[in-house]
């Protein structure tokens, strides 16, 4: 059963704080994605990792930058958290070379900037 | 510009009766699609998907269904239960892309 933790399931941070979402996977798979999800405006992604060490740019990534130096874990960080980064954060997995393989989410970061 | 369009934020259906999903997409070159269930608090959980090569996939109650040249897709759900009230994200994806986009979900309800 694969298995998708995430850190926190709730964060409260100030503007211009320093944010780490960490993201671990049981499932040994190759890659690994961020996204946050708004009403309104669906899933989003931040960034997402094919293999450690390697990242790639979703379609948001102004204001996040990430880390996977381990397989199992992808991070993802707020530079100076701001209040428009308020939102509700997923992390999700996946095996093998198809970007439509199935994707297995976390439960999810609800982090709130004040 | 949205690439995978899901024009009904929110649905109401009575339970036992039949609920449809629909989602739009605008990119020709998707030829794999994806339908994601959310419940509140939870992470999206894959539900079924469809190859451009078949025009209906099924797996008990859920079928979904392509037509290429509308550049549609829909999700029936038969006969509807209260476990299937959830948010559902459609998704699509091209065999040359790096990633899946996501459409913004509907909401779906079903009434007692």
């Amino acid at each position: 059963d694969v298995k998708v933790t995430q850190s926190s399931r709730y964060l409260v941070k100030r503007t211009g704080e320093k944010v780490f979402l960490e993201c671990v996977q049981d499932m040994d798979h190759e890659n690994m994605f961020w996204y946050r999800q708004d009403p309104g405006l669906g899933l989003r992604l931040i960034y997402f990792s094919y293999d450690v060490k390697m990242k790639e740019k979703g379609d948001i990534p102004e204001g996040y930058s990430v880390s996977r130096e381990k397989k199992e874990r992808f991070s993802l960080i707020l530079e100076s958290a701001s209040t428009n980064q308020t939102s509700m954060y997923l992390c999700a997995s996946s095996s093998g070379i198809y970007s439509y393989n199935e994707q297995f989410f976390g439960p999810g970061t609800r982090l709130t900037v004040l | 510009d949205q690439q995978v369009k899901q024009n009904s934020p929110s649905l109401s259906v009575q339970e036992g009766r039949i609920s449809i999903l629909n989602c739009d997409y605008t990119n020709s070159m998707f030829d794999y699609f994806l339908w994601y269930k959310k419940y509140p608090a939870e992470g999206p959980t894959f539900l079924i998907s469809i190859s451009s090569i078949k025009d209906k996939n099924e797996d008990g109650r859920f079928t979904v269904f392509l037509n290429k040249s509308a550049k549609h897709l829909s999700l029936h759900i038969v006969p509807s239960q209260p476990g299937d009230s959830a948010v559902y994200f459609c998704a699509a994806s091209g065999r040359e892309d790096d990633k899946i986009i996501f459409g913004k979900g509907t909401r779906l309800h079903i009434l007692p």
